[in-house]
């Protein structure tokens, strides 16, 4: 069993839709980051939180450290918003990455 | 303030030959670290840097090797490369072994033909 797992792992909305991708891992953990990668394959650091909730524009990440589960959501999204969504947990010092989500967002 | 810069963005290798891809740490940074990710895959751990000395590392072999110099800039080399070390490699800098977040570069994708 992997020690993050992502859902859905992949995901098609139309424009506007509420997105949510969930992150379960079964590690202990001081943070966790929620990355945004693009096929040319560089790597945006969208959140890093450790309890409760942040917000950032349309972005909205929430954990909750008991549970060992984070979710990340977009309000209101857009076709810019398509690119892989990675949630990725700090253990020891690195960070182990999700598989990813893939989101397409449609017109 | 100057983000992460990784070099080349794109190589080409032939089995068995050596390898150095380099990075450039954001101003302030003193960590750096490196993932492989292969097609379609999430970044797989290889090694951190912290201050000059390697603080961690994942399940690759010893043929992955890296440096960390006192500008706190990284080297990552790979000898003898294998088919299967094709991937996207990254580079990530950070202050304090990422515990105030990350920053990453484009990434070096590596081809071994």
């Amino acid at each position: 069993k992997n020690e993050v797992e992502q859902s859905p792992q992949n995901l098609t909305a139309q424009e506007g839709e509420f997105i949510t991708i969930n992150c379960s891992y079964s590690v202990g953990i001081s943070a966790l980051h929620w990355l945004q990668q693009h096929p040319g394959g560089g790597i945006v650091s969208l959140f890093m939180l450790s309890s409760g909730k942040k917000k950032h524009g349309r972005l909205i990440a929430t954990i909750n450290i008991q549970e060992k589960h984070s979710s990340l959501h977009i309000t209101a999204s857009h076709p810019r918003d398509s690119a892989v969504y990675i949630c990725a947990p700090l253990n020891t010092d690195k960070l182990i990455f999700g598989t990813g989500t893939r989101l397409q967002v449609f017109p | 303030e100057t983000g992460v810069t990784q070099s080349p963005t794109h190589l080409i290798k032939t089995r068995g030959q050596q390898v150095t891809l380099r990075c450039s740490s954001q101003s302030g940074h003193n960590t750096v670290s490196w993932y492989q990710q292969a097609l379609g895959q999430g970044p797989q751990f290889i090694f951190q840097y912290y201050r000059e000395e390697e603080n961690g590392r994942g399940n690759f072999p010893p043929r992955f090797s890296g440096l960390q110099f006192p500008n706190y800039s990284s080297e990552l080399n790979v000898n003898a490369l294998e088919l299967d070390d094709s991937a996207l490699y990254l580079c990530a800098s950070s202050w304090d072994r990422g515990h105030y977040g990350y920053t990453f570069g484009s990434g070096t994708r590596l081809t071994v033909v």
